[in-house]
């Protein structure tokens, strides 16, 4: 059974840091492309950053390029987000998530989320 | 103009069938697209669905119920999920994404309500 738990969230003030961890279970996490998304209370869905099966490949949104840094750990099935500056509008459930299938059998998958909250 | 639409809310009657639609931003061709749909309910993270490019590449979550389906309407350049015969528990948000400028693109997302 895939499973992807994510850990780390929490109340930070503006300008603050803080790191996410996502354990992922289940498959074989080094042969996947990984994904964080967030989703702000009440909103909907916004693609934060993904990373390459081997790290040699990342992408981020716009509204966290230069502030946040994904990473990965294959030998431990983990996935990070480092989160640096935040800002009020960074306040949302950040979810560790496999997207993007393209193979037969394979399909989607998302953790439970962490909460972040950034305020003073 | 965003890149994926979709209508802010839908209402339909239980058995009835619920045509979601996922509109691309113009110059933006659905066809050179996959389209991933996904469920999400009021304190639950997101679902997978179904992904649709074509008849030939499409793939159905495992335990998804056939009544939802996927497809895609070109003249309207748009992805479409289906919920056929709708039933109280699909009440809940449904988001569309495709990858998108080196960048994963969710529209804003489509709230289901079962009269």
């Amino acid at each position: 059974e895939v499973q992807l738990v994510e850990s780390g969230g929490g109340l930070v003030q503006p300008g603050g840091s803080l790191r996410l961890s996502c354990a992922a279970s289940g498959f074989m996490f080094s042969g996947y492309w990984m994904t964080w998304v967030r989703q702000a209370p009440g909103k909907g869905l916004e693609w934060v950053a993904n990373m390459k099966q081997d790290g040699s490949d990342k992408y981020y949104a716009d509204s966290v390029k230069g502030r946040f840094t994904i990473s990965r750990d294959n030998a431990n099935n983990s996935l990070y987000l480092q989160m640096n500056t935040l800002r009020v509008e960074d306040t949302a459930v950040y979810y560790c998530a496999r997207i993007g299938s393209t193979t037969v059998n394979s399909e989607d998958y998302w953790g439970q989320g962490t909460l972040v909250t950034v305020s003073s | 103009q965003a890149v994926l639409t979709q209508p802010s809310s839908l209402s339909a009657s239980p058995g009835a069938s619920a045509s979601l639609t996922c509109t691309l931003r113009s110059g933006i061709n659905v066809d050179s697209y996959r389209i991933y749909w996904y469920q999400q309910k009021p304190g639950s993270p997101p679902q997978y669905l179904l992904r649709y490019k074509s008849d030939s590449d499409k793939q159905q979550g495992s335990g998804v119920p056939s009544r939802f389906s996927g497809s895609k309407d070109a003249s309207a350049n748009a992805g479409i999920l289906l919920i056929s015969g709708l039933q109280s528990e699909d009440e809940a948000d449904y988001y569309c994404l495709i990858w998108h400028n080196s960048a994963w693109v969710f529209g804003g997302g489509t709230k289901v309500t079962v009269l």
